[in-house]
């Protein structure tokens, strides 16, 4: 089975602070990806990468980037947190592109 | 552009009840379709699957067919219990015009003993 694990599952951070959140993934998939998850908003890309060092930008990358120096590893960063950055952040992977995703269990932000 | 709609819930039903998620999309190409589920306190699992028109995906009891026609892909099952409470999400795939999921709002069932 397809295990992606988050760093955190509950994090509290202060506007203007980095915050890095971390996602690993133990199936070798090429495919990672960063999306948050609000009420009524389902679920918004905000960037992918299909290769190490690779990275595409996703519906709202702004505000946030990447970095995917290992295979299994894709971290997202926000450089300096605020407030309508608070939500539920969900990590997925994927063997093809556009094929079925495994999603980590998700980290809850609040940006105080 | 590509676009998935989903029912609005919250969708409350007694155990037993048949259930059904309508879902439509638009999408150019040939998109593979998909059902997810996210249980409390948890990240999205893959319910089940359809890659072309008229293929049915099926799993723990639900099910879902993939029609062209009416572009839709309702999910179904006969039968819910309380442990189906859960929120349910239609999602797209597609590789026409550059890598593509696209997510629906997600539908949140509640099942009453």
């Amino acid at each position: 089975d397809v295990k992606v694990t988050q760093s955190s599952r509950y994090l509290v951070k202060r506007t203007g602070e980095k915050v890095f959140l971390e996602c690993v993934q133990d199936m070798d998939h090429e495919n990672m990806f960063w999306y948050r998850q609000d009420p009524g908003l389902g679920l918004r890309l905000i960037y992918f990468s299909y290769d190490v060092k690779m990275k595409e930008k996703g519906d709202i990358p702004e505000g946030y980037s990447v970095s995917r120096e290992k295979k299994e590893r894709f971290s997202l960063i926000l450089e300096s947190a605020s407030t309508n950055q608070t939500s539920m952040y969900l990590c997925a992977s994927s063997l093809k592109v556009y094929g079925e995703q495994f999603f980590g269990p998700g980290t809850r932000l609040t940006v105080l | 552009g590509n676009s998935v709609t989903q029912m609005e819930g919250p969708v409350t039903l007694s155990e037993e009840a048949f259930l059904t998620i309508n879902c439509t999309y638009t999408a150019t190409g040939y998109p593979s379709l998909f059902w997810y589920v996210q249980y409390p306190g948890e990240g999205l699992q893959l319910l089940l699957k359809a890659t072309k028109a008229d293929d049915k995906g099926s799993n723990k009891g639900f099910e879902a067919t993939y029609r062209k026609e009416t572009t839709s892909f309702h999910l179904e099952k006969g039968s819910v219990q309380v442990s189906d409470s859960a929120v349910y999400f239609c999602a797209l795939s597609t590789n026409t015009g550059g890598f593509k999921t696209i997510f629906g709002a997600g539908t949140r069932l509640f099942v009453k003993a």
